[in-house]
């Protein structure tokens, strides 16, 4: 059961565009929500990471939304560049040190 | 910022043997590792976690006695894939808990022949 769903599947962005990716989750007692970027042959890199008690977080060209009583969460990526085109997951867990349960994944291409 | 060195990062093996995987956290202590099986184009997939010095708790399908967890110390955890067959044959990517969040090590692709 996948108790972090993900979309799109895909994402094609035009270079300087907006990438948007959504994920939802149920679990309440989730309270760790981080974004991986993922390139092809490596591990997951952490993005960006936020808890249930800010409803934005900004890192540089990343923004995460998390709406709480919708149980959805964002990666907003402004300006997206060709080095962007990746994998992005989303994840959740329960509390630190407890294991991730991550999103389906997205694939982004940034187009030149 | 906190490193986990995963090696091998690329392993051919023939079936039937056995292949070693360790990560080791450089700069900070892993209390709890976590191991992943990833297809391709696929979402990562728990195997199983450890903490350190206790036996490892293991995800509802996956043989513990196929893949064999050790975290003897706060520094390094190894999987062992046992009699290793083609179906085997996947990305493993480890995770450490430890210095205040989640660090990945760079993956193994394994392939079994």
């Amino acid at each position: 059961q996948q108790q972090v769903k993900q979309s799109p599947q895909s994402l094609i962005v035009q270079k300087g565009g907006i990438s948007i990716i959504n994920c939802a989750y149920e679990n309440t007692a989730f309270d760790y929500f981080p974004w991986y970027q993922q390139f092809p042959g490596k591990g997951p890199a952490l993005l960006i990471a936020i808890r249930p008690d800010v409803s934005e977080k900004k890192e540089g060209r990343f923004t995460i939304s998390f709406n709480k009583s919708a149980k959805q969460f964002s990666l907003h990526i402004m300006d997206s560049q060709p080095g962007d085109s990746a994998t992005y997951f989303c994840a959740a867990s329960p509390n630190s040190g407890y294991a991730l349960n991550f999103g389906k994944g997205t694939s982004l291409l940034v187009t030149p | 910022g906190a490193v986990v060195s995963q090696h091998p990062s690329r392993v051919i093996c023939k079936s039937g043997t056995s292949v070693k995987i360790e990560c080791r956290s450089l700069d900070f202590q892993a209390t709890t590792m976590f191991w992943y099986r990833q297809f391709p184009k696929k979402s990562l997939m728990l195997m199983a976690t450890s903490n350190e010095g206790s036996k490892a708790t293991y995800e509802q399908g996956v043989e513990k006695d196929k893949f064999l967890i050790n975290h003897a110390s706060l520094t390094l955890s190894t999987l062992t894939v046992t009699s290793a067959h083609p179906e085997d044959s996947s990305f493993y990517i480890c995770s450490a808990w430890g210095g205040g969040g989640y660090t990945f090590g760079s993956g193994t692709r394994l392939t079994v022949v």
